[in-house]
């Protein structure tokens, strides 16, 4: 099945450090979620983007939603260890309950 | 309040035996979701439920893979005969029809050997 390009694909950083992820499709969605997977569990969702161009900030993270809404940003600043883990972008036509499209996944290390 | 919840959590089996995982999702949430995920990837889905009807089953190998919801709310996914292809993790998750969150289990994870 379709998945998206995330970039990039891993990601080893010291503590402290700032991050930025992007998500990119050949199709436009018209909704962008950010997820964050740890070990051994289901992915959790992180921010939820609804139109073009916006920018929405949960704590250390922002997220963007491209103006071609074929592409999607994720930053997370000044970066503790709790955020490793693998982080995933997805894309869906509509809102409500149409299926996510995953992207490929970004895992972070964080580096001692 | 629980989440959305899995069993098992891991399965070891061998090629051609059959498995079965279950999901008990969200309480009141009527859109439950089946995801393979498969090593390095991201989840994709197999099938959507609202209330007990199927609603998109158009990325299930329907040869071989199956799933109920008898009575919308707990569901089963099932492999027979079960393929080495299949090893990935299986993920449950619901949804609200008035919210906007996705809720996924931990997932169960199966290896065929």
């Amino acid at each position: 099945g379709q998945q998206l390009n995330q970039s990039p694909q891993s990601m080893f950083i010291q503590e402290g450090e700032d991050v930025s992820m992007n998500c990119t499709s050949s199709s436009i969605f018209n909704t962008w979620l950010w997820y964050k997977q740890d070990p051994g569990e289901g992915p959790v969702l992180l921010i939820a983007l609804y139109k073009a161009g916006e920018l929405t900030s949960n704590g250390r993270l922002t997220a963007q939603f491209g103006i071609t809404r074929k592409d999607s940003f994720l930053n997370i600043s000044a970066s503790i260890p709790s955020d490793v883990g693998i982080y995933f972008c997805a894309g869906q036509v509509n809102f409500g309950n149409e299926k996510l499209t995953f992207g490929t996944g970004t895992r972070l290390t964080i580096i001692p | 309040e629980a989440g959305v919840v899995q069993s098992p959590r891991y399965k070891i089996i061998e090629k051609k035996q059959p498995v079965a995982f279950w999901c008990n999702p969200i309480s009141g949430h009527n859109t439950l979701y089946w995801y393979r995920q498969n090593l390095g990837q991201g989840p994709e889905l197999l099938i959507r439920y609202e209330n007990e009807e199927a609603v998109d089953d158009s990325q299930l190998p329907k040869d071989r893979f199956s799933a109920e919801r008898l009575k919308g709310v707990d569901s089963t996914l099932k492999i027979q005969p079960a393929e080495l292809g299949d090893s990935a993790v299986y993920l449950c998750a619901s949804r609200q029809d008035s919210g906007n969150t996705i809720y996924f289990g931990e997932g169960s994870w199966l290896t065929v050997v």
